[in-house]
């Protein structure tokens, strides 16, 4: 599975746009991007996942740049129940696959301050 | 709470000795998964289940190991003879597919 590059921290203003980036520069075709978040002694729960087209859902929106070689997570009005830290991971998802496993890194810790 | 359950929440225990966790999938997923994270890192992969049958597991899944899922239902987590390197939380998560997991709380385990 290719590696993910995250920035280490981030902060964003309550109401504001949250919008966390995520290099993936060895990716291959058949590899997803997630992401995932990790609230303070919680299990970190699923966000969003695409292949290629940007992804839209209530949590998030996914923009996946065209070359697949980064993207971006974007929390459209961010509040103080979201900081959290954010991982992005990149997996071989296929039918029938038995590569199951998620290679989480050290993700962003998101802090939203009032 | 239909969300995937762990037990026990917290373990201390004394090195040397064994310890089991339990984790309840969410009804009717058919994967599960069981992952380690220690403090300022994030999840590390241990081992996967499809049904019953494991069909992965990770370098870091020692001898001392072991997980099983006997009825493609609920799956326990033994660690024999722990060891201080034990200590971390234990992250149990179920999937109905090929691609969100949904975690537990985890079982937070200190060996002294």
């Amino acid at each position: 599975d290719a590696k993910t590059t995250q920035p280490p921290s981030m902060d964003c203003a309550e109401g504001r746009a949250a919008n966390l980036p995520c290099n993936h520069s060895t990716i291959s075709g058949n590899e997803y991007v997630y992401w995932y978040r990790q609230i303070h002694s919680q299990g970190p729960q699923y966000i969003i996942h695409g292949l290629k087209n940007n992804e839209t859902n209530e949590m998030a929106s996914l923009i996946i740049t065209e070359d697949r070689k980064s993207s971006t997570l974007i929390l459209p009005h961010a509040t103080l129940r979201d900081t959290a830290v954010y991982y992005c991971i990149v997996r071989v998802a296929r039918k029938g696959s038995t590569l199951g496993r998620l290679y989480f890194g050290r993700g962003t810790q998101l802090t939203v301050w009032p | 709470d239909t969300g995937v359950s762990q037990d026990p929440r917290h373990k201390i225990t004394k090195r040397g000795q064994n310890v089991t966790f339990r984790c309840d999938p969410i009804s009717e997923h058919n994967r599960l998964y069981w992952y380690r994270q220690t403090l300022g890192q994030g999840p590390e992969f241990l081992t996967y289940f499809q049904n019953e049958a494991q069909l992965e597991k990770s370098r870091l899944l020692s001898d001392r190991f072991s997980a099983e899922r006997p009825k493609g239902s609920f799956s326990t987590l033994e660690i024999q003879r722990t060891e201080q390197g034990d200590s971390a939380m234990y992250l149990c998560a179920s999937s109905p597919r090929d691609h969100e997991q949904y975690f537990g709380p985890g079982t937070r385990l200190t060996v002294t």
